[in-house]
């Protein structure tokens, strides 16, 4: 089964200290993106990674890190959380002849 | 700019058609989307369409775009207490370039 997997699921942490949500995909697909939704406000881009070794910013990239060292995985890595960074977030991957893109389940993060 | 707006709340009764709303300015979008999200899921794409189009069916949805107005709306008929969520829609320049959302309409269906 095609999937997008994101680990944990629910996390409370304090502010400061490094965590990092994963992502994992099964499908091969290139492109893989992480987004934070914010009530009323939809979903933004933080980072995007267009193939293994190749980042760039999306619209929200300030406090976040990514990595892309191989194709099927692509952490989020917050080096030191704040408030402000609680949120849900998701992975997401695309590939060509896909249309949409596929989601993972979402990661609920709290920073107190 | 990039910003696509929805209405934030729709609440219908079951069995009526639902509309939903959504309005961009970008006019070099390619591709648009919906989007479902149930409670405490992630995100499920329902249907999309190609900028050169004005309409798409399929099953119980209908989505209408006017390019003129840069208005997009999706139209759920025959609305079940399933098709209770937040519904997004989006936009993308180039497919795989990245998705511009809009801030979501919660949809309540009354028995």
């Amino acid at each position: 089964e095609a999937q997008v997997t994101q680990n944990p699921r629910y996390l409370i942490t304090v502010t400061g200290k490094k965590l990092t949500v994963t992502c994992s995909q099964n499908m091969n697909h290139e492109y893989m993106s992480w987004y934070r939704q914010d009530p009323g406000l939809g979903l933004r881009q933080i980072y995007y990674s267009m193939n293994v070794e190749v980042t760039d910013k999306g619209d929200v990239p300030e406090g976040y890190k990514v990595s892309r060292k191989e194709k099927r995985n692509f952490p989020l890595i917050l080096e030191s959380p704040s408030p402000n960074q609680t949120s849900l977030y998701f992975c997401a991957t695309w590939d060509r002849g896909v249309y949409g893109y596929t989601f993972g389940s979402g990661t609920r993060l709290t920073v107190v | 700019g990039e910003d696509v707006e929805q209405s934030l709340f729709l609440s219908v009764r079951e069995g009526d058609s639902s509309v939903i709303n959504c309005t961009y300015t970008d006019s070099s979008s390619t591709y648009l989307y919906w989007y479902k999200q149930e409670p405490g899921a992630g995100l499920q794409l329902l249907t999309y369409i190609f900028s050169n189009m004005d309409m798409k069916q399929d099953q119980r949805l209908t989505v209408l775009l006017n390019k003129k107005d840069k208005h997009l709306s999706l139209r759920i008929a025959d609305t079940q207490t399933g098709d209770s969520a937040i519904y997004f829609c989006a936009r993308d320049k180039a497919a795989g370039n990245k998705l511009t959302f809009g801030g979501g309409t919660r949809v309540l269906v009354k028995p």
